[in-house]
């Protein structure tokens, strides 16, 4: 149970800016979300992290919403090598895996 | 700095062989996690192994073992393979991961086929 919801695949045109979102109703108040990205045939790669507060970082931003239940993860100009498939992942309370689920799988246009 | 190693790259086995993987942590790190990724599927928790313990385990049945060295390299253990545990195996490595904060850094992985 990944207990996060994200579209299977997106679209974006190169240099343009990508926001992905990823549903997680079901946050408790201490959980933190994750951001990784897969590229093709590599290992995940970590992006950024959050807690309540929007977050930045030379990779991306991470938009959390009041609530907590969503969060959005945006690049700001993608890039042909952004295309990968992006994994949101919310820490389970005392667990030290992180539960992947199938993620998106960003395609970049030239 | 070297980041995070595995061994082999590739690997083809026949069913009910054994396998061994190797996994040396990126520099300073001393917690190795496991994962196997099935073709187009998100990678899944295998185990976790802190200060030569595993501290953590996984949906996964008794045939997969792991051990932790005291240089912090790891290996993961497959007995009796089956058809099904043809997959793409990754390690992980962090510093002491804490709940909530910890980054874990992913090795290029090591393909398994079960013939």
């Amino acid at each position: 149970d990944a207990k996060t919801t994200q579209p299977n695949s997106m679209e974006s045109n190169e240099e343009e800016p990508v926001h992905l979102p990823c549903n997680h109703s079901t946050i408790s108040g201490t959980d933190y979300i994750h951001w990784y990205r897969q590229l093709p045939s590599q290992g995940p790669e970590y992006v950024i992290h959050g807690l309540t507060s929007n977050v930045n970082n030379r990779m991306a931003s991470l938009a959390i919403a009041e609530d907590r239940k969503s969060s959005t993860l945006i690049l700001h100009r993608a890039t042909l090598r952004d295309a990968a498939v992006y994994y949101c992942i919310r820490d389970g309370a005392g667990s030290y895996q992180l539960t992947f689920g199938k993620g998106t799988k960003l395609s970049v246009i030239p | 700095d070297a980041g995070v190693t595995q061994s082999p790259t590739h690997l083809i086995k026949t069913r009910g062989q054994q396998v061994t993987l190797r996994c040396s942590p990126k520099s300073g790190h001393d917690t190795v996690s496991w994962y196997q990724q099935a073709l187009g599927q998100g990678p899944q928790f295998i185990f976790q192994y802190y200060e030569e313990e595993e501290r953590q385990r996984g949906n996964f049945p008794d045939r997969f073992s792991g051990h932790q060295f005291p240089n912090y390299s790891s290996e993961l253990n497959v007995n009796a393979l089956l058809l099904g545990d043809s997959a793409l195996y990754l390690c992980a490595s962090s510093l002491e991961v804490r709940w909530g904060t910890d980054t874990q850094y992913f090795g290029p992985g090591t393909r398994l086929t079960v013939l």
